[in-house]
């Protein structure tokens, strides 16, 4: 299985910061990597897909890049509705799996 | 847009099969991969397997032996069954559908809590 290591597992950042997760892939993924957005009781939101490409109707404020075994999310101006868990996902091999997960809290 | 809802019951007896349903809205089930996932309380996301809308199937290896996946076109919803539960299959279950073989997951449940205990 590919393991998908995610940092930081929480970081606390006020409105205007910009904000950067990463995780890291145990093997080359090439660019088969998605950023969901998941907030309490509600489904998870794509945010980004293979890597790099913004889902429709998401802010341009979010942004992912990188390729085969390290990749980013970047937030480049937090807003309030931004406060959330993000995580993310690799679709190059079955099976699927997450990174553990990165809590973006109020400082 | 699609919208997909995960039921079933919140309490599962230890030894017992877990079963949980996902209704698809706004949509078709067919042409389409419908996934298992769940988040045990603290920890991180675990693919649990997927169903293709013709019945092909895909498991989780660590999970294989005791999951089943069908699908019911003619209801458009799939469903969950995990055989011989114990205290550690506590978790929230989501159910999610991609594109391809290859795509990620564009639409998802909520998540439906699972509680395995006597």
């Amino acid at each position: 299985d590919i393991q998908m290591t995610q940092s930081p597992s929480s970081l606390s950042a006020s409105v205007g910061d910009r904000v950067t997760i990463t995780c890291r892939a145990s093997q080359g993924i090439t660019n088969d990597l998605g950023w969901y957005q998941q907030k309490p009781g509600k489904a998870p939101k794509r945010l980004i897909y293979a890597a790099s490409s913004l889902q429709s109707g998401v802010p341009s404020r979010f942004s992912g890049s990188g390729s085969g075994t390290e990749f980013t999310l970047t937030i480049s101006s937090l807003q309030p509705e931004d406060f959330a868990t993000y995580f993310c996902l690799q679709h190059n091999s079955y099976p699927r799996t997450f990174g553990g997960g990165t809590k973006v809290e109020i400082k | 847009q699609v919208q997909l809802q995960e039921s079933g019951p919140g309490l599962v007896k230890p030894s017992e099969t877990l079963s949980l349903t996902c209704t698809v809205s706004g949509g078709s089930i067919t042409n389409y991969y419908w996934s298992w996932m769940r988040q045990p309380p603290g920890k991180g996301l675990e693919w649990i397997g997927f169903i293709y809308s013709s019945g092909n199937t895909n498991y989780n290896p660590s999970l294989e032996s005791r999951v089943t996946i069908s699908v019911d076109t003619s209801n458009n919803n799939f469903s969950l069954k995990l055989s011989s539960v114990t205290d550690t299959d506590t978790a929230v279950y989501y159910c999610a559908r991609s594109g391809s073989y290859t795509g990620t997951f564009d639409s998802w449940g909520q998540g439906t809590l699972v509680t395995v205990s006597s």
